[in-house]
């Protein structure tokens, strides 16, 4: 099945900065890849999302490319704000299956 | 237009027990599916449910089981709870079965968390 490693697991940044989280899938076949924010007692909310057919995509502060060759992709924060503070989860989605990697814990100081 | 909706929020149950679920999707989704989130980890799949049948089942023993019902809210039922058991589950719906190539995504319920002593 699939499996999904993302890195780093914890991220310190400084507000303004930019951060970055990677995440790498083994199955080929994945076609749509979200990334979640999840603040403490709360739901995952959908920040951003790309799908197979585009290699990158971009919603103001928020970016995220994909290489399917390389079966990896990437969260791109900039110009970071305390508020940012989350855990973030990248996942990949094949047919009716979503893997979710084991998340990141961002924490941006003011 | 009401999101995701789950009950309980919070339960405590003891080794053995069963426990029920519930989730209503939001209006219009026909697809719910489950994740069991354990604390410091990412959400892992459990089942899905679309049109009241069965679409895809994780890495979960028998004790685990679900079903949807015709206005497409769902039940998940866990048998003979272990301490390993504790954790939050999510459910989440989608208007289809599949996130198409171009449409589709997920939305989540804030959970119920379950403590199992």
């Amino acid at each position: 099945g699939e499996n999904v490693e993302q890195h780093p697991s914890t991220l310190s940044v400084q507000e303004g900065d930019s951060a970055v989280i990677k995440c790498t899938y083994s199955d080929s076949a994945s076609n749509y890849f979200p990334w979640y924010k999840q603040e403490l007692g709360k739901r995952p909310q959908l920040i951003i999302d790309i799908r197979s057919n585009v290699g990158e995509k971009k919603d103001q502060r928020i970016a995220v490319t994909l290489n399917k060759t390389a079966k990896h992709f990437s969260l791109h924060i900039t110009e970071t704000q305390p508020e940012d503070s989350a855990v973030y989860f990248c996942a990949a989605y094949k047919g009716n299956d979503m893997r979710f990697g084991a998340g990141t814990r961002l924490t941006v100081k003011p | 237009d009401a999101g995701v909706t789950q009950s309980p929020t919070h339960l405590i149950k003891t080794r053995g027990q069963h426990v029920t679920l519930r989730c209503s999707p939001i209006s219009g989704h026909k697809s719910v599916s489950w994740y069991q989130q354990v604390l410091g980890q990412g959400p892992q799949f459990i089942f899905q449910y679309y049109e009241k049948e069965e679409r895809g089942r994780g890495n979960f023993p028998d004790r685990f089981s679900a079903r949807q019902f015709p206005n497409y809210s769902s039940e998940l039922n866990v048998n003979a709870l272990l301490l390993g058991d504790s954790a939050l589950y999510l459910c989440a719906s989608s208007l289809w079965a599949r996130l198409a190539l171009n449409t589709g995504e997920l939305f989540f319920g804030e959970g119920s968390r379950l403590t199992v002593l």
